[in-house]
């Protein structure tokens, strides 16, 4: 069936370091897909988005890369800042639905 | 820049009550969608609808939940009899098109906070 999950529950960084959050999915059909970031107490905030006919797409701080092969998505953040901190979910876009992760808990220190 | 909004942003109820959350989607959207989380886990998909009519829905979008575009602004979830389990953020998010092209525009709200007592 599918599924969309996340690797790690929570990572911690340092400030001005570079974070990775990963995700995987089982759908090998699916040519979508979104990160979010939620803030305590919001809602899901689009940071960046990809097609599977990408291998990568570039953000402000953020890149996603998107592995078919593995079926393996990533969100790289550069120069993690206090106010990345939040909960980050991939997302994998099914007919008329999102289909949600279990989410990365980014805590970033000083 | 445009924003779904969702209102209220806290419910508390008494179990077996009626409850009706607000949405007002993005003016140019025409799909509309309702998401739970429940604390600490995951965003849970409920219904999508488009055209008037429900396009897809979960498991969890029993017999108690039904959905309504009562006019051409708002979006509303009521959940007919209140569980407990109910308890829950429930998002509201709309998009412009599922189809291929731009990003869709998939965007939500900041959520109520549904309480059940």
């Amino acid at each position: 069936g599918e599924s969309v999950g996340l690797h790690l529950p929570t990572l911690s960084v340092q400030e001005g370091d570079n974070s990775i959050i990963n995700c995987a999915y089982s759908n090998s059909a699916s040519d979508y897909f979104i990160w979010y970031k939620q803030e305590s107490g919001k809602g899901p905030q689009f940071i960046i988005d990809i097609r599977s006919n990408m291998d990568k797409r570039q953000g402000q701080r953020v890149t996603v890369l998107l592995n078919k092969t593995v079926k393996h998505l990533s969100l790289q953040i550069a120069a993690t800042q206090p106010g990345d901190s939040a909960v980050y979910f991939c997302a994998e876009k099914g007919y008329n639905k999102l289909i949600f992760g279990a989410g990365t808990r980014l805590a970033v220190h000083p | 820049e445009p924003e779904v909004t969702q209102t209220p942003s806290h419910q508390v109820t008494q179990m077996g009550q009626e409850v009706i959350l607000r949405c007002v989607p993005i003016s140019n959207h025409l799909y509309f969608y309702w998401y739970r989380q429940i604390l600490g886990q995951k965003v849970e998909f409920l219904v999508s609808f488009y055209n008037n009519e429900i396009s897809e829905k979960s498991e969890i979008f029993d017999d108690q939940f039904s959905v309504e575009r009562p006019d051409g602004s708002n979006f509303t979830l009521k959940i007919r009899s209140t569980k407990l389990e109910d308890s829950a953020m429930y998002f509201c998010a709309s998009s412009e098109h599922l189809g291929q092209g731009a990003s869709y525009g998939y965007t939500f709200g900041s959520g109520t906070r549904l309480t059940v007592v």
